[in-house]
């Protein structure tokens, strides 16, 4: 069936390190991915998108990879500070399509360490 | 911009009463809505999907009889819970987004307890 997943349900990081959220697509045709932000008891953030025509996008501290030969999208953080720390979301239309409907992946949880 | 509000934040009920769960679009006006269903620790799940001025578009294995959906105007739509069990204790979350976009501007969601 469809799904968005990711490799790794917790990264921890010192402040200040780079972090880097991985998540696999299972549908080829996306056309486009949204990385949302979650913090403890919130409703979910829009950190940054990518279409899949482009390869890389960059935000303010964050940048976003796709890898459509092998269906792998990531995230990117530069200098990860305490504020950072969140479970981390991507997201795509689903297979079955759907006006502007979007699939969450299972979500990684980043910690920040001072 | 982009701003989406939801009341209550958290509720508490008794199991077989119902509640209703408002959202709204405060600054733009959201031609879709979404509303999620989130237990802890684990991702968002689509419930239902709708459009302003008509009927809700439910996700499979979520009961439209249960969770009533109601998108009255571009900027409110309401998720009523009703005859609420224990097992539908869970954080509600809406969504709007503006149409032909797929980006979606949450809200801060709803933490609903049954007990």
């Amino acid at each position: 069936g469809e799904s968005v997943g990711l490799h790794l349900p917790t990264l921890s990081v010192q402040e200040g390190d780079n972090s880097i959220i991985n998540c696999a697509y299972s549908n080829s045709a996306s056309d486009y991915f949204i990385w949302y932000k979650q913090e403890s008891g919130k409703g979910p953030q829009f950190i940054i998108d990518i279409r899949s025509n482009m390869d890389k996008r960059q935000g303010q501290r964050v940048t976003v990879l796709l890898n459509k030969t092998v269906k792998h999208l990531s995230l990117q953080i530069a200098a990860t500070q305490p504020g950072d720390s969140a479970v981390y979301f991507c997201a795509e239309p689903p297979l079955s399509g759907g006006y502007n409907k979007l699939i969450f992946g299972a979500g990684t949880r980043l910690a920040v360490h001072p | 911009g982009a701003v989406v509000s939801q009341h209550p934040s958290r509720v508490i009920c008794k199991s077989g009463t119902s509640v209703k769960i408002e959202c709204r679009s405060l600054d733009f006006q959201a031609t879709t809505m979404f509303w999620y269903r989130q237990f802890p620790k684990q991702s968002l799940m689509l419930m239902a999907t709708s459009n302003e001025g008509s009927k809700a578009t439910y996700e499979q294995g979520v009961e439209k009889d249960k969770f009533l959906i109601n998108h009255a105007s571009l900027t409110l739509s309401t998720l009523t819970v009703t005859s609420a069990h224990p097992e539908d204790s869970s954080f509600y979350i809406c969504s709007g987004g503006q149409g032909g976009a797929y980006e979606q501007y949450f809200g801060p969601g709803t933490r609903l307890t049954v007990t």
